[in-house]
């Protein structure tokens, strides 16, 4: 069976430095993966998807950035971090299969920015 | 581009009774997804639908997919403790990008 992996699972950083979150799925090949943003209270935001190794599409013009270097990893990162990035980060997962446009997430990182 | 309105905000209900709550587009949707979030928790997929006037089941679940295309619906029957959490309406606005409602934050008196 599938399963997707997030880490850290918490992490709080000041203001200006940089972030590097990691998201793995285990139990299936060439997955579409996807990086949302939730901040409290709120619904889901896209922020990137992939649809392969190398492959990153922004959805949102901020100052996070993401990668693919293998078909199951997906990194979220940036070079400085503002206030504005505090929130709950889902990593999720779909494919081709039974359930169409079904998208299974992560446990999720919960970051402060201080 | 296209926003899910999701109503009520949040619901408190006494354990037993049960629940309902709809998601409304203005735009037409060809699927719809209701997941829940646990607290600290990524949401779960509970229910898809993919055909208009669809009505799926899943244990206390039900959900149906509006013959409009522009709306759907959740119930959950005879609710306990555990349905604590934040109910979310989806659909795809493409392939690639899924819209979110802002969520139904249920709360359930023992």
């Amino acid at each position: 069976s599938q399963t997707i992996h997030q880490w850290p699972a918490t992490l709080v950083q000041p203001v200006g430095s940089p972030l590097s979150l990691e998201c793995t799925v285990e139990g299936t090949s060439n997955p579409n993966l996807y990086w949302y943003r939730q901040a409290a209270g709120r619904g889901l935001q896209l922020l990137f998807y992939s649809v392969g190794i190398g492959q990153i599409s922004s959805e949102v013009p901020q100052n996070l950035s993401a990668s693919r270097p293998q078909d199951r990893q997906f990194i979220l990162s940036s070079k400085k971090l503002l206030l504005s990035d505090s929130g709950f980060y889902l990593c999720a997962w779909s494919v081709l299969g039974e359930v169409p446009f079904a998208q299974y997430f992560g446990p999720g990182t919960r970051l402060t920015v201080l | 581009g296209q926003q899910l309105n999701q109503s009520p905000q949040s619901m408190f209900i006494q354990e037993g009774e049960d629940v309902s709550m709809n998601c409304t587009s203005s735009s037409i949707f060809n699927t719809w997804l209701w997941y829940k979030q646990d607290p600290g928790e990524g949401p779960v997929l509970l229910i898809a639908l993919y055909k208009a006037g669809e009505l799926t089941s899943n244990g206390r679940l039900t959900a149906q997919f509006g013959i409009t295309r522009k709306d759907s619906f959740l119930n959950i029957s005879a609710s306990i403790p555990s349905d604590v959490g934040i109910y979310f309406c989806a659909g795809p606005y493409n392939n690639n990008d899924m819209r979110f409602g802002a969520g139904t934050r249920l709360t359930v008196k023992p």
